[in-house]
């Protein structure tokens, strides 16, 4: 029981380069989201999926897009990648919108 | 005025002290509370999860809720180094609602 990975770990690209991270889970929950972290601004969630087939923003869906592929899986695409998306991405899941959210590793994503 | 506050520290406390960890909060809807610890370079994970105001305590951890004045602590009796963490306050406003939002992190060290 894995819980919730995330690849790649680390990641660097170029302004305008596009990538998508890679989210999986392995307890059956509904919901999955998508937050990054940044020094002096917390956790922010970027977007989220209710349950499988429904996605929705959260605070700063700016410059994303995601695709919930099925139950277990959720990804997150930067089309064209900048420089102010220089962070560390969290992937997460829950049973439902009160329950808890368990976290994956991260993502270190650095953007030149 | 930010949703979440929290003292971003950091703070330093000798071991077997006890830690006391704030965040206030602006949004009377909240109605879940939960605190967060996450170690250096990992994921956030889920330490206490408290529904409305009142007391829970999980071993050396206690949370306090008091929504009377928007306010919530974790304390930590008899610190451990291993405690040493960034420590995350997170609310919701329940059912229907999939975003957490977060406070920016209390990182403690607890010297031995």
């Amino acid at each position: 029981n894995a819980g919730v990975t995330q690849t790649p770990k680390f990641q660097v690209l170029k302004t305008g380069q596009s990538m998508t991270l890679q989210c999986a889970q392995d307890m059956n929950h509904n919901s999955m989201y998508w937050y990054r972290q940044d020094p002096g601004m917390g956790l922010r969630l970027i977007y989220y999926s209710a349950s499988e087939g429904t996605t929705d923003k959260g605070e700063v869906p700016n410059g994303y897009n995601v695709s919930r592929l099925n139950k277990r899986e959720f990804s997150l695409r930067l089309e064209s990648a900048a420089p102010s998306q220089t962070s560390v991405y969290f992937c997460a899941s829950s049973e439902g919108s009160v329950s808890t959210q368990y976290f994956g590793p991260g993502t270190r994503l650095t953007v030149l | 005025q930010k949703e979440v506050e929290q003292d971003p520290g950091p703070l330093s406390v000798p071991e077997g002290a006890i830690v006391s960890l704030n965040c206030t909060y602006s949004n009377s809807a909240f109605q879940y509370f939960m605190w967060y610890r996450q170690y250096s370079r990992k994921g956030p994970e889920l330490l206490m999860y408290t529904y409305s105001s009142g007391n829970k305590e999980d071993g050396r951890f206690t949370a306090q809720v008091d929504k009377s004045s928007k306010y919530i602590s974790l304390f930590i009796r008899d610190s451990q180094p291993s405690d040493s963490a960034t420590y995350l306050c997170a609310m919701s406003q329940g059912a229907g609602s999939y975003q957490l939002t977060f406070g920016k992190g209390t990182k403690l060290s607890v010297i031995p």
